[in-house]
């Protein structure tokens, strides 16, 4: 069947660096996507992996491994503005573009 | 940049009634979906289409159908609005092809209140 899992909650400390994980079992794999959502907002987009390893944009990475069934999303410097929803969701192939989501990591950060 | 806009950010209906959800995008895009996102359930797919005229079941399609006449445009209607049908709706589109940048981008959603 299809399963994505990631922790339901986290909280970290302003200036830390946090990592949130994602496990993903599908039928199949095209891209595995992290989007962001602010409380009351729709998710934007945040990052792509479809390849192994890790791709950097700014404060935020994405690691990959396809063999693993696993992703990660890391946060450094951690401001407050980062507080929210990180969705974790998958493409499994074909070209519709259909992402199976995972229920979302809320996270808080505090001064 | 890619813009989705929906019809509504803050929807009151009574039970019964029938509504209309609506959503464009300004992109040109083939593919367009319809979720709802409900607390610790996170987002499910109600609606999809990859074309004019054309239209795939989600995962939870019971309630609801769909119009999408032109490409710009996805429609989502509740025949008959119930009360576990309040929610957040969220529309989103896609293009094939676009390699690894891919990705769907989001309207703003629509609350919406069943009473």
């Amino acid at each position: 069947g299809q399963n994505i899992d990631q922790p339901t909650e986290m909280t970290a400390t302003e200036g830390a660096i946090v990592q949130i994980n994602c496990t993903y079992q599908t039928s199949g794999f095209n891209g595995l996507f992290w989007y962001q959502q602010h409380a009351g907002e729709a998710p934007t987009f945040l990052s792509y992996n479809v390849l192994d390893g890790l791709e950097e944009k700014g404060r935020f990475s994405s690691f990959l491994s396809r063999s693993k069934g696993y992703s990660y999303l890391l946060l450094k410097e951690l401001q407050m503005k980062d507080s929210a929803s990180y969705l974790c969701a998958v493409k499994e192939g074909g070209s519709q573009g259909n992402l199976i989501f995972g229920k979302g990591t809320k996270l808080s950060v505090k001064p | 940049d890619v813009k989705v806009t929906q019809s509504s950010r803050y929807l009151v209906k009574r039970t019964g009634e029938k509504v209309f959800l609506e959503c464009v995008q300004d992109m040109d895009h083939e593919n367009m979906f319809w979720y709802r996102q409900d607390p610790g359930l996170g987002l499910r797919l109600i609606y999809f289409s990859y074309d004019v005229k054309m239209k795939e079941k989600g995962d939870i399609p019971e309630g609801y159908s769909v119009s999408r006449e032109k490409k710009e445009r996805f429609s989502l209607i509740l025949e008959s609005a119930s009360t576990n049908q309040t929610s957040m709706y969220l529309c989103a589109s896609f293009t094939s092809g676009q390699g690894l940048q891919e990705t769907q981008y989001f309207g703003p959603g629509t609350r919406l209140l069943v009473l």
